[in-house]
């Protein structure tokens, strides 16, 4: 089933504790994108990848790290998590020709305490 | 600065009426504007529209964008509880993957 896939689901943590989230898509799609959703902010997007070794800052990349070694994945990385860091994230991907929009991943929710 | 602004923020149908959303959009470098539906949790696409006009329609569903107006709606017609969701628009810059959303529609089918 062609999909992209997020882990953890759900994730508590504490403030400055390193952790990583990881995205994975089978689609062999070159873009791939991490967001953050906030209530009464949307969806916002932290940082994206046009291909492997490609990678550029979205509007709220602060706080966040991403490498894009392998084309099928694309890791988040929070080297030192704040409570401001709490949200829902999705990661999302598409082809590099296409008229359609990303593929949306399930989420991860993350609280940091 | 860059906005995309859906309204309203929240709408409240009978079940069988027909709806109109809203996305605008004041940006620079406009490539594509996304629709999505969120129900639980992740976000679906709908359609993807450019500044040529062509309307896209699946189902009940159709969207077109007025870029003159620099604008898009999301037409509902004969809506069902299944169509309750919040509604995302997204605009997709030329010369990258960079997206700005909005914050929304939030509709309501009551049966």
């Amino acid at each position: 089933e062609a999909q992209v896939t997020q882990n953890p689901r759900y994730l508590i943590t504490v403030t400055g504790k390193k952790l990583t989230v990881t995205c994975s898509q089978n689609m062999n799609h070159e873009y791939m994108s991490w967001y953050r959703q906030d209530p009464g902010l949307g969806l916002r997007q932290i940082y994206y990848s046009m291909n492997v070794e490609v990678t550029d800052k979205g509007d709220v990349p602060e706080g966040y790290k991403v490498s894009r070694k392998e084309k099928r994945n694309f890791p988040l990385i929070l080297e030192s998590p704040s409570p401001n860091q709490t949200s829902l994230y999705f990661c999302a991907s598409r082809p590099l020709s296409s008229g359609d929009g990303y593929t949306f991943g399930s989420g991860t929710r993350l609280t940091v305490v | 600065e860059d906005k995309v602004v859906q309204s309203p923020l929240s709408l409240v149908v009978h079940e069988g009426d027909t709806v109109t959303l809203n996305c605008s959009y004041e940006v620079t470098n406009f490539r594509s504007l996304l629709w999505y539906k969120q129900e639980k949790k992740a976000p679906t696409f709908l359609f993807m529209l450019t500044s040529s006009g062509i309307e896209k329609k699946s189902g009940r569903l159709s969207s077109i964008l007025d870029k003159k107006e620099l604008s898009s709606i999301l037409n509902i017609t004969a809506t069902q509880t299944g169509d309750s969701a919040i509604y995302l628009c997204a605009v997709v810059y030329f010369g990258n993957e960079k997206l700005t959303f909005g914050t929304g529609t939030r509709l309501t089918i009551i049966p």
